[in-house]
């Protein structure tokens, strides 16, 4: 079946602009994650929702980043006045229910790039 | 969530089995050990996942000690596709990853 897909695959964005990610999770999952990952470094937990509401958003960096799943399905990880030190590749990944023990998937991810 | 601590680079002979170690010292009573991977280029992708008993599956054996403060994760017979950061990570609904072991796996 569909595996978890973002859009866009590559983003380059100028200082101070404001970018929209985009996710899709596998079908039926009701646990959504973002991840931010910079070169030679592990993936960096931002966001983790459980349906439509956020239940960790510990790892946003500031108030630029916000995230929302509206109806606890497609998700979309919004980034207000970027800075270059944004560039890096933006994972999400799904899982069935975000319970113990369940295994996330994760999708290709989005390069962003801000010159 | 508990820190886990895992060596920044091993090889591996194709063939043969790769014995990847984890510390995670400061687990604690229900936290999971999850092992992911990620290829060059790619998201990470999930291999197994286990709390006390050792796990098998078709990727791989997770080893657990008696008192969980450390694993091993087994590639029975290493291929050049295994080539790949193996991240450990102990923890409840969220991932947190840490820098891995980076397996080079050597014709």
């Amino acid at each position: 079946g569909a595996g978890v897909s973002q859009t866009p695959s590559n983003k380059v964005t100028e200082k101070g602009k404001y970018v929209e990610l985009r996710c899709d999770p596998i079908s039926g999952h009701t646990a959504l994650y973002w991840y931010r990952q910079s070169l030679g470094q592990g993936p960096e937990f931002l966001i983790y929702f459980q349906g439509t509401g956020a239940a960790d958003d510990s790892g946003l960096p500031n108030d630029r980043f916000f995230a929302v799943r509206p109806e606890g399905s497609v998700s979309t990880l919004k980034i207000q006045r970027t800075e270059r030190g944004d560039s890096a590749m933006y994972l999400c990944a799904s899982s069935l229910t975000g319970r113990l023990g369940d295994e996330q998937y994760f999708g290709p991810g989005t390069r962003l790039t801000v010159t | 969530d508990a820190k886990t601590t895992q060596p920044p680079s091993m090889d591996c002979a194709e063939g043969r089995a790769a014995n990847l170690p984890c510390n995670h010292s400061t687990i604690s009573g229900n936290e999971y050990v999850y092992w992911y991977r990620q290829i060059h280029s790619q998201g990470p992708q999930y291999i197994i996942h286990g709390l006390k008993n050792n796990e098998t599956n078709e990727m791989a054996s997770l080893i657990i000690t008696e008192d969980r403060k450390s694993s091993t994760l087994i590639l029975p017979h290493a291929t050049l596709r295994d080539t790949a950061v193996y991240y450990c990570i102990v923890g409840y609904d969220k991932v947190i990853f840490g820098p891995g072991t980076s397996l080079s796996v050597i014709p």
